[in-house]
């Protein structure tokens, strides 16, 4: 199956700054995915990343606050702006790895704002 | 719209004990049913899934789930528990035959297995 590589594994940032989040997944996928988990807690899906349109936003999410890029079938990054300690979590990425439904996950990014 | 509900948030079992990780779904039409299974500061790891035919699904590190589409549940089960099977279990569910292909996962149940 697919490997996701996911960088990077942890920051500390400060509040007001962004952080970008990328992936890269060692093959083709057809859809890509963003999540925040809480640790310990559920994932919260925030967007799908569409290759070559833009991301589909889930309700509570704004393209503003999470912009999104999908080049290729191959990479994904997502931004986390204007960032506050609100923001503080584990971003994880997702692929949709072919016709057997198979879905891989990043190790994902543990930020923390201050 | 989908949805999936874990309605225990800890289960403890005693290591050689059977397991079960309970699971309901709600979903239109036929669900594409997943187990994932997170260790410390890991991602997610794939057990197993269901997406036609047999209800007994076989997955990774001895699990199984069963489908039951009358009672919509897809309980995460392991005859005998290992210790090293602590860890939090998510199960998902996607929507058939959407082109969103979204998988919803449920709250988390933390499995601990004691010695």
């Amino acid at each position: 199956s697919a490997v996701i590589s996911q960088k990077p594994s942890r920051d500390i940032c400060q509040r007001g700054t962004s952080l970008t989040i990328q992936c890269q997944v060692d093959s083709q996928v057809t859809m890509m995915f963003w999540y925040r988990q809480q640790p310990g807690q559920s994932l919260t899906l925030i967007a799908t990343a569409n290759q070559g349109s833009e991301a589909t936003y889930e309700s509570g999410f704004v393209i503003d606050k999470f912009p999104i890029s999908r080049p290729n079938l191959t990479f994904s990054t997502l931004t986390v702006s204007n960032m506050s300690p609100e923001d503080s979590s584990i971003y994880l990425c997702s692929g949709r790895t072919g016709e057997n439904y198979g879905y891989t996950f990043g190790s994902g990014t543990r930020l923390t704002v201050v | 719209a989908q949805s999936v509900a874990q309605p225990e948030d800890q289960v403890n079992v005693a290591e050689g004990n059977p397991l079960t990780v309970k699971c309901t779904y709600s979903v239109s039409g036929n669900p594409y049913l997943f187990w994932y299974v997170q260790y410390p500061n890991r991602g997610l790891q794939f057990l197993l899934k269901y997406i036609t035919g047999d209800n007994l699904v076989k997955g990774s590190y001895g699990f199984e789930a069963e489908f039951n589409k009358s009672q919509t549940s897809f309980h995460l089960k392991k005859p005998s528990a290992l210790v090293s099977d602590s860890a939090l279990y998510f199960c998902a569910v996607r929507a058939p035959y959407s082109s969103a292909s979204k998988i919803i996962f449920g709250s988390g149940t933390r499995l601990s297995i004691r010695p």
